[in-house]
């Protein structure tokens, strides 16, 4: 069985940081390109991160919203990816989604971030 | 970026009946390769997004043919019908054909 679990979100105020993971198990992760999607408050799906697999020297893309503020890494030997969350800001506040979209798209429960002081 | 812009935002459908929803990229979504990387999803109250369609017209496993992703290199549609209870949701159109991938503000169905 497939399974991809979010944790360490919760509430924290603004210009601190988090760092979520998502633990995966049931399917090939070292070979996946794995993303984190956002969804906010009004509902809207926003793209944040991905991380490609060794094959491609582990490359790193972001949406602009979070460029030099968020990090993106894997551990393949734990088959997780995280999520490095520094300076945040009230917008950042929306469900986190780790997915390895557009390939087998499966996807996370999701965990909650909220930004606010 | 590559903005994907829904229509309607919402929709009443009658148990039985046919839906049909919209979905217009900026840019087109054809690569080289023949692919379009249009994809449609659905998120289920409370739940996470699953997707149905992908590649603008393939069906996802799992996902009952009643559903159909069509198009051409910017328009497209996704066609749902003999909607029943389990049809219930927010759909997303999403691009995933360069990054940043981009979704749709969502369409939310609901039953009449």
């Amino acid at each position: 069985e497939v399974q991809l679990v979010e944790t360490g979100g919760g509430l924290v105020q603004p210009g601190k940081s988090l760092k979520l993971t998502c633990a995966t198990s049931g399917f090939a992760f070292s070979s996946a390109w794995m993303d984190w999607v956002r969804q906010s408050p009004e509902k809207q799906l926003e793209w944040v991160a991905q991380i490609k697999d060794k094959s491609n020297n582990y490359a790193t893309y972001y949406a602009e919203s979070v460029k030099g503020r968020f990090t993106i890494s894997r551990d393949d030997s734990k088959s997780s990816v995280y999520l490095q969350m520094n300076s945040l800001k009230e917008e950042d506040t929306a469900i986190y989604y780790c997915t390895d979209i557009g390939t087998t798209d499966y996807w996370g429960q999701g965990v909650m971030v909220t930004v606010s002081s | 970026d590559i903005v994907m812009t829904q229509a309607p935002l919402s929709v009443s459908v009658t148990p039985g009946e046919s839906a049909s929803i919209s979905c217009r990229s900026s840019k087109s979504l054809l690569q080289s390769n023949g692919i379009t990387y249009v994809y449609w999803y659905l998120q289920k109250p409370g739940k996470s997004p699953q997707v149905l369609i992908y590649r603008m017209s393939s069906l996802a496993s799992g996902v009952p043919d009643r559903l159909s992703g069509s198009g051409s290199e910017t328009d497209f549609s996704l066609k749902i019908s003999r909607v029943e209870a389990e049809d219930v949701g927010i759909y997303y159109c999403g691009q995933l054909l360069e990054n940043p991938y981009t979704f749709g503000a969502g369409t939310k169905l609901e039953l009449k």
